[in-house]
């Protein structure tokens, strides 16, 4: 079975500037997806951006960006000019390329609860 | 852009009680999920739904579960007699069926057992 870490329970980062929240993963699969979610105080899940293991350039979506180490199973979230609205708690989440019993389910990590510092 | 609904919010019942929580999945979505978030805890795996029938499952969803799609759509969880434990937000997401479509979530029920 797949599990993936965050090893940072809390995070804080000064309004403009940028923070790095880490996500590890383990899996014996060579072909899965990877998202960041963000679930804000009205604990709706956002997603956030999404990885396919197969690509080798990283994903960016506006001032969020990943750094995804295949070999290290490593896969970060870059948040550049944080923004108030930022604040909230953020998700890493697997899931399989390989999908026999017909479920494209989602594995995530305990979460990394951001403040945003004014 | 076309969201996931779920009703009701909050949900409050006595323990023992049956509870069905509800869900409008993306009209044109394939996959349908129910998540679970007891408090400050991770977001846990129930169940999957495709083509009519549950896809896969987690060990947390024993008998005392059950999902329904009883009309083209809504997608329900009954949850047959709650316990305290069962206190915790429940999700419902949906996704197309591709292998990188992302699964969209509904807001959540947050469902308080007394």
């Amino acid at each position: 079975a797949q599990t993936v870490t965050q090893s940072q329970p809390e995070m804080s980062v000064q309004e403009a500037e940028t923070v790095t929240l880490s996500c590890t993963y383990d899996t014996s699969e060579s072909d899965y997806y990877l998202f960041w979610y963000k679930q804000p105080p009205s604990r709706q899940m956002i997603l956030v951006i999404r990885q396919e293991a197969y690509k080798q350039q990283n994903a960016t979506e506006n001032r969020f960006s990943v750094n995804f180490q295949k070999a290290a199973k490593s896969f970060s979230l870059k948040i550049s000019d944080s923004q108030l609205g930022d604040a909230a708690m953020y998700f890493c989440a697997y899931r399989s390329a390989y999908s026999g019993a017909g479920s494209y389910q989602l594995t995530f990590g305990k979460g990394t609860k951001l403040s945003v510092i004014p | 852009e076309p969201e996931v609904t779920q009703t009701p919010s909050h949900q409050v019942t006595q323990m023992g009680q049956e509870v069905i929580l509800r869900c409008v999945p993306i009209s044109n979505h394939l996959y349908f999920y129910w998540y679970r978030q007891i408090l400050g805890q991770k977001v846990e795996f129930l169940v999957s739904f495709y083509n009519n029938e549950i896809s896969e499952k987690s060990e947390i969803f024993d008998d005392q579960f059950s999902v329904e799609r009883p009309d083209g759509s809504n997608f329900t969880l009954k949850i047959r007699s709650t316990k305290l434990e069962d206190s915790a937000m429940y999700f419902c997401a949906s996704s197309g069926g591709q292998l990188n479509s992302p699964l969209h979530f509904g807001n959540g029920t947050r469902l308080t057992v007394t």
